[in-house]
């Protein structure tokens, strides 16, 4: 069983827009509303920000947000700033391998 | 506030033993499962092992299992990691992580270096 699938990539410009998607199993992000999103800058450890595939911890903008459609989850992040320059991960429960790959988001 | 704060990284050759420690503050530790993980040099996340609360019951990843012991002492708020056997592949920063439930994991530490080379 393969990690969580993730585009390598994505990018848009200051105040655009994004989406990040992570696409899983029937067994994995199909079955359960437990999707977590993490964000990482370089150097520093994994940030949580979203939970229960949409929910968000204290203190984490409602720029960020959580919605899951079948077999993947999906992060969008709005008005995108530069601190957004990072790198983000997917999670679930039920697989084997409960991270995905990981997307690099850069702004422009 | 709740920190993690991981010691015990460093450089160990091939076969050779490594012990990672999580000092757990701000929370009541035996309440929550407990993780680490680890991250390559420029690769994701992977996890490596888990212990329940009261330290009966732990999982591990396939590529660890039978030479890393996790374990806790909820007395004195820590986890441990005891690693055995190191490869090279094993070379990560290795962190400290609470778990909130349902493998979201809500805090973690700074991360601690593990490098095994000869």
């Amino acid at each position: 069983q393969s990690a969580l699938t993730q585009p390598r990539s994505v990018s848009g410009s200051p105040g655009q827009s994004v989406t990040i998607s992570c696409t899983g199993t029937s067994g994995d992000v199909g079955a359960y509303n437990y999707v977590s999103w993490y964000q990482q800058h370089p150097g520093k450890a994994p940030k949580l920000l979203i939970y229960d595939v949409s929910m968000r911890p204290s203190g984490v903008p409602d720029r960020f947000s959580g919605s899951k459609s079948g077999n993947t989850a999906s992060l969008t992040i709005s008005g995108l700033q530069a601190d957004d320059e990072a790198d983000y991960y997917c999670c679930s429960y039920g697989g084997v391998h409960p991270f995905g790959t990981g997307t690099k988001v850069t702004v422009l | 506030e709740v920190q993690l704060v991981e010691s015990g990284g460093g450089l160990v050759q091939p076969g050779g033993s490594l012990r990672l420690s999580c000092a757990a503050s701000g929370f009541t530790f035996s309440s929550y499962w407990m993780n680490w993980l680890r991250q390559a040099p420029g690769k994701g996340l992977e996890r490596v092992a888990s212990i329940n609360r009261n330290g009966s019951d732990s999982y591990y990843e396939d590529s660890v299992r039978g030479r890393f012991t996790i374990s806790r002492d909820n007395a004195k708020d820590s986890l441990y990691l005891q690693m055995n056997s190191l490869r090279a592949e094993d070379t990560a920063v290795y962190y400290c992580v609470r778990n909130r439930g349902w493998e979201q994991f809500d805090f973690w530490g700074q991360g601690a270096l593990a490098t095994v080379s000869s």
